[in-house]
């Protein structure tokens, strides 16, 4: 494998269920970031881990909850989830260099649907 | 705040030919960089190309190019002998200077977005 990947690819699940996404990074990248690709807006940040330390919650609720067990793996934690948190959830990586560039590389995303 | 506005909420381009997708920005920062991304149906989303902001010359990446004129915080995106395969959103994004423990991690803000076709 190579880049950042995700599973699973698509997901449906019902508002009482519990489930996981999972990302997997094969770059050799230290920070770790979860966002949110609704319909009709702009991709929204929800995480951020820094060297496996949450460095960022964007007000997220806490329906979904990060997990970094190391700097090549995230996790997102869902249960009770709403119709409004269908969307593409999209897991990126990057080196930090304490440079500019700190280019983030993307995952292809999970397709979440919520009934 | 950092602001990321994309006006063109669609572009259409004959195959060969080149196109330009704009792109400006918000910031009270003195550093920070650019960056444009292709996201197909697939879902995807692509790194393209990056522009810092105390870069002199504008930057290239193979068809790609990046027209960054910083006293008018635009950094429009061109794409020379469109393809087929070039059909996809295309995200403009910002990364601030936001530092965590000493180190900058890079949060970025992303535009609208614009959905390129490429007739044939």
């Amino acid at each position: 494998e190579t880049g950042v990947t995700q599973t699973p690819r698509h997901l449906v699940m019902g508002m009482t269920n519990k489930k996981s996404l999972k990302c997997e990074q094969h770059l050799g990248h230290n920070a770790m970031y979860w966002y949110k690709q609704s319909a009709k807006k702009p991709l929204e940040l929800m995480f951020v881990y820094n060297f496996k330390e949450q460095t960022e919650n964007n007000s997220v609720p806490s329906r979904f909850s990060p997990e970094c067990p190391n700097s090549s793996h995230l996790f997102l934690h869902l249960h009770t989830l709403q119709p409004e948190d269908s969307a593409l959830y999209l897991c990126a990586s990057s080196e930090l260099s304490g440079g500019d560039t700190d280019t983030q590389y993307f995952g292809p995303g999970t397709r979440l649907t919520v009934l | 705040a950092q602001k990321i506005t994309q006006t063109q909420p669609g572009m259409f381009v004959q195959e060969k030919e080149a196109v330009t997708l704009d792109c400006t920005y918000d910031t009270s920062d003195q550093s920070y960089g650019l960056f444009w991304y292709k996201q197909p149906s697939s879902g995807e989303m692509i790194f393209l190309i990056y522009q810092g902001s105390y870069d002199e010359q504008n930057a290239t990446e193979g068809r790609y190019s990046l027209n960054f004129q910083k006293a008018r915080k635009s950094a429009n995106l061109v794409i020379s002998a469109s393809q087929l395969g070039d059909s996809a959103m295309y995200f403009c994004a910002m990364k601030d200077g936001r530092w965590a423990g000493g180190t900058s991690y890079g949060k970025l803000t992303f535009g609208q977005g614009t959905i390129l076709t490429v007739h044939p």
